[in-house]
């Protein structure tokens, strides 16, 4: 079974800062990796893609993958109170497999 | 509008009474997948389906059952519903490598 660990939240920054957030997996094999940012009560919405090794800029995004490590993170700067909200680690092979989620508050 | 339509949002049922929830994508996607969302455990698949008649096994396919007979659909069939599977659930749709990826906008089943 392939794992998906997220840093445990929640995760409360003030609004500006630059929000941080990790996830490992276990399956070396994994191509595909995702940011999904989800509001309570609603579906997951992607936000990021990644699926080579460094940086990926996208607006107020950045993702980074390293394979040899077995991570990929997400940051948030410049952060909004509107980015408050799930944001779930996934990764995929074949089928896609996701962590717990890690909850953002940003603090006005 | 390319968009994953789920039916029905929202649904009570006894236990032991059949149910389907429907899935269906307007994209011509291969991948269709359902996951289960519970607090604190994130997102759990339960089957995916590469393409037409190709279904496999997620990490909680006990008590579920799916079908995908034409590209478009992917039903979720619970034949005896209990009260563990009162959760709420997604379908979902990809395009190849997942650059394309939607979510259906949920149900929520509560098993009495």
């Amino acid at each position: 079974q392939k794992e998906v660990e997220q840093n445990s939240g929640p995760l409360s920054v003030p609004e500006g800062a630059i929000a941080s957030l990790n996830c490992t997996y276990s399956d070396r094999g994994s191509q595909s990796f995702f940011w999904y940012r989800q509001y309570s009560g609603k579906s997951p919405e992607l936000i990021m893609s990644i699926y080579s090794n460094g940086d990926k800029e996208d607006g107020r995004f950045t993702a980074q993958l390293n394979k040899a490590s077995q991570y990929v993170s997400l940051l948030i700067r410049d952060s909004q109170p509107s980015d408050s909200a799930t944001y779930l680690c996934a990764v995929s092979d074949y089928k896609l497999s996701f962590g717990a989620g890690t909850t953002v508050t940003v603090r006005a | 509008e390319a968009q994953v339509t789920q039916n029905p949002r929202y649904l009570i049922t006894v236990t032991g009474k059949k149910l389907t929830v429907t899935c269906s994508q307007n994209m011509n996607h291969e991948y269709m997948s359902w996951y289960r969302q519970d607090p604190g455990l994130g997102l759990r698949q339960i089957y995916y389906s590469m393409n037409v008649e190709v279904t496999d096994k997620g990490d909680v396919p006990e008590g579920y059952k799916v079908s995908r007979k034409e590209k478009r659909n992917f039903p979720l069939i619970l034949e005896s519903p209990s009260p563990n599977q009162t959760s709420l659930y997604f379908c979902a749709s990809l395009s190849r490598g997942g650059y394309e990826q939607y979510f259906g906008p949920g149900t929520r089943l509560t098993v009495t």
